[in-house]
């Protein structure tokens, strides 16, 4: 079935420690998006990707970073997790960056950083 | 940026048709606005999308005024699975990128 996967599901984290956030899509669409949702905040974008090889910057990008080696998947790296980044973090994909394609969302990661 | 105004919370009846309004008042010339909907513990999942004037599809209608610089969604006859938060999402360009900004969402409970 097509679509978005992510892993893990959930993940409790201590704080200083490295975690990566996996996200894997196989609709071969070209753009990438991370976005973590924290309570009355809503989905803030964290980075994005257009295309493979290239990223970018979104709302609060601080304290993450990713890589777009290939089509399909686009990891989130917390180098060094603190609390304020216990969060529900989604991946979602679209056929490119323009605002007409639809996104596409996985399930959510439930991260819990101590 | 084209950032979006949401009311944060609804309440309606089943049955009852609801209309949730979005303001983007810095909406650019090649931006559309979708909006997307979120149930508890899932990512969120596309509904409706326009450029101008309305838009219909099987799950709702979308308005859009000449100026485009709001939007408003409209949900025929709501029922309890309808419980869901609501965003109006609109695309933002630069250095042809775009950056999507997704609003605070409104969060609408339908009541029996």
């Amino acid at each position: 079935i097509a679509g978005i996967t992510q892993a893990p599901t959930s993940q409790i984290l201590a704080a200083g420690r490295r975690m990566t956030l996996r996200c894997t899509q196989d609709m071969r669409h070209n753009a990438m998006y991370w976005y973590r949702q924290d309570l009355g905040l809503g989905l803030r974008l964290i980075h994005y990707s257009n295309t493979a090889g290239t990223t970018g910057k979104g709302e609060v990008p601080d304290g993450y970073s990713v890589s777009r080696a290939n089509t399909d998947d686009f990891p989130l790296t917390l180098a060094s997790a603190v609390p304020s980044q216990t969060s529900v973090y989604f991946c979602a994909s679209s056929e490119d960056g323009s605002s007409y394609n639809e996104q596409f969302f996985g399930p959510g990661t439930r991260l819990t950083v101590l | 940026l084209a950032k979006t105004t949401q009311p944060i919370s609804m309440d309606s009846y089943e049955g009852q048709e609801v209309n949730i309004t979005c303001s983007h008042n810095n909406i650019a010339t090649n931006d559309y606005i979708t909006w997307y909907q979120q149930f508890p513990s899932q990512g969120p999942r596309f509904i409706i999308q326009g450029y101008k004037t309305k838009v219909t599809n099987e799950v709702a209608s979308l308005f859009i005024p000449a100026d485009r610089k709001s939007s408003t969604l409209s949900l025929p006859r709501v029922s309890l699975s309808d419980t869901a938060v609501y965003y109006c999402l609109v695309g933002d360009l630069r250095n042809n990128f775009n950056k999507f900004y997704f609003g605070s969402g409104t969060k609408l409970n339908v009541k029996p």
